[in-house]
């Protein structure tokens, strides 16, 4: 069975610095999909960034990125000049050619002014 | 806007009680799931379907049942056999793998929070 496993479940780090959520899995599949989704306080749901299992190529959206290490089944998320926006609950997900899609427990992110 | 729907926003049951989660979705996507969240817990998987008339069970699916008579629509019922069922309940849409694509995005409602009194 998928599992996806994110270790930190609180964080606070000051409002301009750098940080990095992290997210492992674990799979049997090849090919697959992985995202990372924000829940700000009005807890809808937002996707913030993707990547395909295939492709080697770190996906990028504006300051936020990752660090694929598909060998490793590590996911994690860089966020740069951190804003007080992007204070929220960040979901790391999976999902497969089953469709189904698994979460992580979260973590909370708090950007400090 | 293309989207997806839930209601009512909040909603209150009396214990004993079944009570049905609205879904509804016009993005034609064939695939449509319900989570639960508690605090600490994430979002687990209660059940999903990749198409009309047929869905699958998820982690919790014990104490939920769904039906999909409608691509647009993906109904819960939490029955009186769910032993906690008040938390927040989300739903989301996305394509299917059998369109021959793979799944990119999961688009979600803005979810339903049942209390129990």
């Amino acid at each position: 069975a998928q599992t996806v496993t994110q270790s930190q479940p609180e964080m606070s780090v000051q409002e301009a610095e750098t940080v990095t959520l992290s997210c492992t899995y674990d799979t049997s599949e090849s090919n697959y999909y992985l995202f990372w989704y924000k829940q700000p306080p009005s807890r809808q749901m937002i996707l913030v960034i993707r990547q395909e299992a295939y492709k080697q190529q770190n996906a990028t959206e504006n300051r936020f990125s990752v660090n694929f290490q598909k060998a490793a089944k590590s996911f994690s998320l860089k966020i740069s000049d951190s804003q007080l926006g992007d204070t929220a609950m960040y979901f790391c997900a999976f999902t497969n050619r089953d469709d189904k899609i698994i979460f992580g427990k979260g973590t909370r992110l708090h950007i400090l002014p | 806007d293309g989207g997806i729907t839930q209601s009512p926003k909040y909603l209150f049951r009396k214990e004993g009680q079944n009570v049905t989660l609205s879904c509804e979705q016009n993005l034609n996507h064939d695939a449509m799931y319900w989570y639960r969240q508690d605090p600490g817990q994430g979002l687990r998987l209660i059940y999903y379907s990749q198409i009309v008339n047929d869905f699958q069970k998820g982690d919790i699916a014990e104490g939920y049942s769904v039906s999909r008579e409608k691509k647009e629509s993906f109904p819960l019922t939490v029955t009186s056999a769910q032993k906690n069922p008040t938390a927040f309940y989300l739903c989301a849409s996305s394509i299917a793998s059998h369109s021959g694509r793979m799944n990119t995005e999961a688009f979600f409602g803005q979810g339903t929070r049942l209390t129990v009194v």
